[in-house]
C-alpha cells in the first residue's frame, strides 16, 4: 500500500525564517510526487510536479526537490501570506493505481510578521 | 478562464437523506477524479471517471455512494441515506489526461454536513 508521510505536523516561523517541509513516501514504482498548498475552506491548489529523483522545480519563493525516499519543500525566506497547509501527494506508476494520487495529512505553516 | 467548479459549496442533510454532489471540470479536461477529507485525516481517493465510464472505484465504500460522469453536464456524485460519519468535505479533481503528466486541479469542495 502506497504512503506518504509528512513532518513536521505544524511549522511555525518569523518572516524571513527560512525552513524546509519534508515528504517521505512509500510507492510501488513512482509516477510522480505532488505538491499543493491548501488554504482554510478552499481546495488544493497546485504547485510543483516531481517525476524523478534529483528533479528540482522552483516557484517564487518555494523549491522542492526528490530522492528515491523523500522530497523537500523549501521555503526561502517566507511571507505571512506562506501560511496555508502544504500537501504531498505521489502517484503510483502501476496498472489500476496510475492515476489516482495518494495524499500525506499535511504540514500547517503559520508565518509571524 | 473557470477553474473546477463544484456545487453546492455548503450542503446540510438529516440522517437517511441523500446528498448529491456536482462537479465540472475545468475546460478542455475530461477525466474527473473524487477525494473525500474528513476532520483531521487527508485526502482520501474515491473514485476516477472519464465521460460515461468509472476507471477506478478502488477508494469508494461498497453501498450507499455512487458516481457518474455522463456525456453530457457535470459529474454527480450521490451519497444515499446519508449518516453522521459521511460529514466531511468533498473535493473534485480535473485533468486533461490520466497516467503519466496528469496534474489535477482540485475545486472549491463540498462541505457536507449530516445532522
Amino acid at each position: 500500500e502506497d504512503q506518504v508521510t509528512q513532518s513536521p505536523e505544524a511549522l511555525r516561523l518569523q518572516e524571513g525564517e527560512s525552513s524546509s517541509l519534508n515528504c517521505s513516501y512509500t510507492v510501488s514504482g513512482l509516477r510522480g510526487l505532488f505538491w499543493y498548498r491548501q488554504d482554510p475552506g478552499k481546495g488544493p491548489e497546485f504547485l510543483f510536479t516531481l517525476y524523478s529523483a534529483g528533479e528540482e522545480k522552483e516557484k517564487e519563493r518555494l523549491k522542492a526537490t526528490l530522492t528515491k525516499k523523500e522530497s523537500f519543500l523549501h521555503i526561502t525566506a517566507p511571507k505571512p501570506e506562506d501560511s496555508a497547509t502544504y500537501l504531498c501527494a505521489v502517484q503510483a506508476s502501476r496498472t489500476g493505481a496510475n492515476s489516482k494520487l495518494t495524499f500525506g495529512k499535511g504540514i500547517t505553516l503559520s508565518v509571524r510578521p | 478562464n473557470a477553474g473546477v467548479m463544484q456545487n453546492p459549496r455548503h450542503l446540510v442533510r438529516r440522517r437517511g437523506q441523500e446528498a448529491r454532489l456536482r462537479c465540472s471540470p475545468m475546460k478542455g479536461h475530461s477525466h474527473v477524479y473524487w477525494y473525500r477529507q474528513l476532520p483531521e485525516e487527508g485526502l482520501k481517493f474515491m473514485v476516477y471517471l472519464q465521460k460515461e465510464n468509472i476507471i477506478d472505484e478502488s477508494g469508494m465504500p461498497k453501498e450507499r455512494f455512487s458516481a457518474e460522469f455522463p456525456k453530457e453536464g457535470p459529474s454527480i456524485l450521490r451519497i444515499q441515506q446519508v449518516v453522521r460519519g459521511d460529514s466531511a468535505a468533498y473535493f473534485c479533481a480535473s485533468s486533461r489526461r490520466g497516467g503519466t503528466y496528469n496534474e489535477q486541479f482540485f475545486g472549491p469542495g463540498t462541505r457536507l454536513t449530516v445532522l
